[in-house]
């Protein structure tokens, strides 16, 4: 199977500072990383994912990086806001096509709070 | 526009009742999943899916039960529910495709209470 470790738990941040989420996983064979965003109250969404074949991603404020040495990948939120207030969620996932693992491993979670 | 749908929202049951989980989906994914959601636990899998008629065991299947009659439904039961299964439910679903993009589109879970 997979493992995914992602920490911090909790993450509170003042308004306009950077965070930074890590995880790390297991299996080698992993090869998409998403992250996800859950609010409360509400369902997990996807923010940005990246796949094995990249280093990094920006889309906006956010940035993911991945590190397939080390096996380890980063969700990086820069100026922060209040509505960024939500839990995190990292995956990994083994998405080859045919494989019955066709399923996404998740971190436990980080609860950022951002203060105004 | 509905994408993943569980029924219900909100449940109490009491302990050694039993009760089906409804999750529908309309975007023809192939992969289905049903979730449980605890403080400090992150998501956690209990059965999934991989197309009609099939189901295969995660992580926390004891106490639950699946099926996929539909490719568009996804049924976890619990036969004889207990304390422990109190929790969130999730369902997700998630296409197969070429470039094996796995995104997981999520219902807006079920709040499940046993006493």
């Amino acid at each position: 199977g997979e493992n995914v470790e992602q920490h911090p738990s909790t993450l509170s941040v003042q308004e306009g500072d950077s965070a930074v989420i890590k995880c790390t996983y297991s299996d080698s064979a992993s090869n998409y990383f998403p992250w996800y965003k859950q609010e409360l109250g509400k369902r997990p969404q996807l923010i940005i994912d990246i796949r094995s074949n990249v280093g990094e991603k920006k889309d906006q404020r956010i940035a993911v990086t991945l590190n397939k040495t080390a096996k380890h990948f980063s969700l990086h939120i820069t100026e922060t806001q209040p509505e960024d207030s939500a839990v995190y969620f990292c995956a990994a996932n083994k998405a080859d096509r045919g494989s019955t693992l066709g399923r996404l491993y998740f971190g436990r979670g980080t609860q950022l709070t951002v203060w105004p | 526009n509905a994408g993943v749908t569980q029924t219900p929202k909100f449940r109490v049951l009491k302990t050694g009742q039993s009760m089906t989980l409804l999750c529908a989906q309309d975007m023809n994914h192939e992969y289905m999943y049903w979730y449980r959601q605890d403080p400090g636990m992150g998501l956690r899998l209990i059965h999934y899916s991989v197309g009609e008629g099939t189901t295969a065991k995660g992580e926390v299947p004891d106490g639950y039960n699946v099926s996929r009659l539909k490719k568009q439904n996804f049924l976890l039961g619990l036969e004889s529910a207990a304390p422990s299964q109190t929790s969130v439910y999730f369902c997700a679903s998630s296409p197969l495709t070429q470039t094996a993009n796995t995104e997981a589109f999520f219902g807006q879970g079920t709040r499940l209470t046993v006493v």
